[in-house]
């Protein structure tokens, strides 16, 4: 079925790195942009960035510029999310999600319409 | 970046009761909005997208409504399972951003 399954749960010291994936299945893996949104613990939704699986090309949010790379392998259908220099703050799960683009009255739009369950990584000492 | 703002942070009412959850924008983002549901230790999953328009195999009990800078969710009976938080997104310019979310608990 139609799905994004993500890795496993993280810890990981301050200062360290983390990679997650996302794995999909079910669809044309090069045909959707893929985003990844974070939400600390008791937190709302906090959007990173995404990557286009068929180029490569990647968009950050200038947050996360210089700390996260995000990237893919269209052999495995599986994009990755990096983050380096870890820090307390980074503690949250983190979700990938599929850009769905729709025409409304001709205007294009995009919605989130397949998230995987989430990934949580812990930055603790 | 458009800020998205959403209160109240939280209500409660009663299952049948009509709840409207209001979303804000910082400026016009004409009907670039959309509205997910989050259940504890789940993921975020689309209720409506460009401010009113109902997803496939979600109940009609939702409805969206809004254009440019002020944005409505509700829900017109509640039931039960629409226990959550709910979210509000602009897709109008990047970054996407989200509202901080309105937890909606059942009396």
């Amino acid at each position: 079925q139609v799905q994004l399954v993500q890795s496993g749960s993280e810890v990981k010291m301050p200062g360290a790195s983390v990679k997650v994936s996302c794995k999909a299945s079910g669809y044309t893996f090069i045909g959707y942009f893929l985003h990844w949104v974070r939400q600390a613990p008791g937190q709302g939704l906090e959007w990173m960035g995404r990557v286009n699986p068929y180029s490569g090309a990647t968009d950050y949010a200038q947050k996360f510029q210089g700390s996260v790379t995000m990237t893919r392998d269209t052999s495995i259908s599986t994009v990755y999310m990096e983050l380096s220099r870890l820090t307390s703050d980074d503690t949250a799960v983190y979700y990938c999600a599929r850009q769905e683009n729709y025409y409304d009255s001709s205007d294009p739009d995009w919605y989130f319409g397949l998230w995987g369950r989430g990934t949580l990584v812990t930055v603790s000492s | 970046d458009i800020q998205m703002t959403q209160s109240p942070s939280s209500l409660s009412a009663s299952v049948g009761d009509r709840v409207t959850i209001p979303c804000r924008a910082s400026q016009t983002i004409s009907t670039y909005l959309n509205w997910y549901q989050q259940k504890p230790g789940k993921a975020p999953e689309l209720l409506i997208y460009g401010a009113s328009n109902l997803r496939n195999g979600v109940p009609s009990r939702f409805s969206g409504s809004g254009s440019g800078t002020d944005f409505t969710l509700t829900v017109s009976s509640l039931q039960p399972e629409d226990f959550g938080t709910y979210y509000c997104q602009q897709t109008y310019s990047s970054p996407a951003t989200f509202g901080p979310g309105t937890k909606v608990d059942i009396k």
